[in-house]
């Protein structure tokens, strides 16, 4: 059984301040991993992915790959309401499927 | 970024009656499809993955015969629930990509079925 695992929160976070969200997952096989943001009731939107060890930035947003201890994780600088949302994890199997987490629900506080 | 269309956005319907829903890649050939079914405060769990010009792989304990799904070609794919119960409502989405393995996600807008 493939397991992505992610607190699911809700993670409340002051306005300005950096968010830090964890996933852990048990497919060794997987290379590739996402992050998505989802608005509640919208379909998922694609934040970053990345599939080497270390760490990728993109604009407000790192992810950052350990795969060695299977964890990815993002984190979120100066947060704004509108990030407000639920972050899914996801890992590729060897297939190209996404595994996707529960989801961690953020809250910025204004 | 790449546009997947999906339709209805929502649809309600009644107990025993079949619904389909479109999925379509607006600017691209989606090679692959996939379609995943999501539960309130829950994951997107994946239901079955299709590729243009062949039958779909569904996921364990997805019944084939109840979730049809048909990809006739590259920019569109269709689920069709079959005698809809209350249990299948959700929100139902599809995604999109160009290559069979590899490439971006293309996330449709989600279909909320409900049924009555």
């Amino acid at each position: 059984q493939k397991e992505v695992e992610q607190n699911s929160g809700p993670l409340s976070v002051p306005e300005g301040a950096i968010a830090s969200l964890n996933c852990t997952y048990s497919d060794r096989g997987s290379q590739s991993f996402f992050w998505y943001r989802q608005y509640s009731g919208k379909s998922p939107e694609l934040i970053m992915f990345i599939y080497s060890n270390g760490d990728k930035e993109d604009g407000r947003f790192t992810a950052q790959l350990n795969k060695a201890s299977q964890y990815v994780s993002l984190l979120i600088r100066d947060s704004q309401p509108s990030d407000s949302a639920t972050y899914l994890c996801a890992p590729t199997d060897s297939w190209g499927k996404l595994q996707f987490g529960a989801g961690t629900q953020v809250v910025v506080t204004p | 970024g790449a546009v997947v269309s999906q339709h209805p956005s929502r649809v309600i319907c009644k107990s025993g009656t079949s619904v389909k829903i479109e999925c379509r890649s607006l600017d691209f050939q989606a090679t692959t499809m996939f379609w995943y079914r999501q539960f309130p405060k829950k994951s997107l769990m994946l239901m079955a993955t299709s590729n243009e010009g062949s039958k779909a792989t569904y996921e364990q304990g997805v019944e084939k015969d109840k979730f049809l799904i048909n990809h006739a070609s590259l920019t569109l794919s269709t689920l069709t629930v079959t005698s809809a119960h209350p249990e299948d409502s959700s929100f139902y989405i599809c995604s999109a990509r160009a290559g069979q393995y590899t490439g971006e996600l293309f996330f449709g807008e989600g279909s909320r079925l409900t049924v009555l």
